[in-house]
């Protein structure tokens, strides 16, 4: 069936330093969307990309679709304390549905 | 604007009981979604309610069932529980579904435990 995983599971980051979590598909997807899941709570809307090869940009937050539109990435520069929590993508394959990534849990470390 | 809400917060149930969770969506919002996150993963897509139809379903069973009422809130119903079944329930609102979704603003969740 369709799967999309992200790489790392985990990533253990001093505070200051970078973080990029990426995410690939096995069907070619509609549009993808990120979010960010604190520890305790509910998924957060971070972004949505809809275009191959489109790149958008959060303040400190970059994301990235890949040009065949089976791949994203999600890049945090100098990280902080505040950015600790687990990272989803989602992606549709054009069916009502959204598939979502196995995340990636980020600890940032002080 | 009211946000997404999730009744109950927590559930206890046993195995072979029925259980009904509910979501009130955003203000604005015709579209619901329900999701099953398992403790350490991602969640997982149940299904969509648009204007009181189901508008999409994953790979979950008949037992996996829900309503959306005319106010565009909605029920997800689940029957025979399995311990399984022990997991945080989300629902999702957003606007008009399409190829290209809105984003979906989830509500706190409910947390069933199933023994």
């Amino acid at each position: 069936g369709q799967q999309v995983m992200q790489i790392p599971q985990y990533q253990h980051v001093q505070e200051g330093e970078d973080f990029t979590t990426y995410c690939n598909s096995s069907t070619t997807l509609s549009n993808i969307q990120w979010y960010k899941q604190r520890p305790g709570g509910h998924p957060v809307f971070l972004i949505q990309l809809v275009k191959s090869g489109e790149v958008k940009k959060q303040k400190r937050l970059t994301f990235q679709f890949g040009e065949a539109k089976k791949n994203s990435s999600l890049h945090i520069t100098a990280t902080q304390t505040t950015d600790v929590g687990t990272y989803f993508c989602a992606g549709t394959p054009g069916t009502y549905k959204y598939i979502f990534g196995t995340g990636t849990r980020l600890k940032v470390l002080a | 604007e009211t946000g997404v809400t999730q009744s109950p917060t927590h559930l206890i149930k046993t195995r072979g009981q029925q259980v009904t969770l509910r979501c009130s969506s955003q203000s604005g919002h015709n579209t619901v979604s329900w999701y099953q996150q398992a403790l350490g993963q991602g969640p997982q897509f149940i299904f969509q309610y648009y204007r009181e139809e189901e508008n999409g379903r994953g790979n979950f069973p008949p037992r996996f069932s829900g309503l959306q009422f005319p106010n565009y809130s909605s029920e997800l119903n689940v029957n025979a529980l399995e311990l399984d079944d022990s997991a945080l329930y989300l629902c999702a609102s957003s606007s008009e579904p399409g190829i290209h979704w809105d984003e979906q603003f989830f509500g706190p969740g409910t947390r069933l435990t199933v023994l």
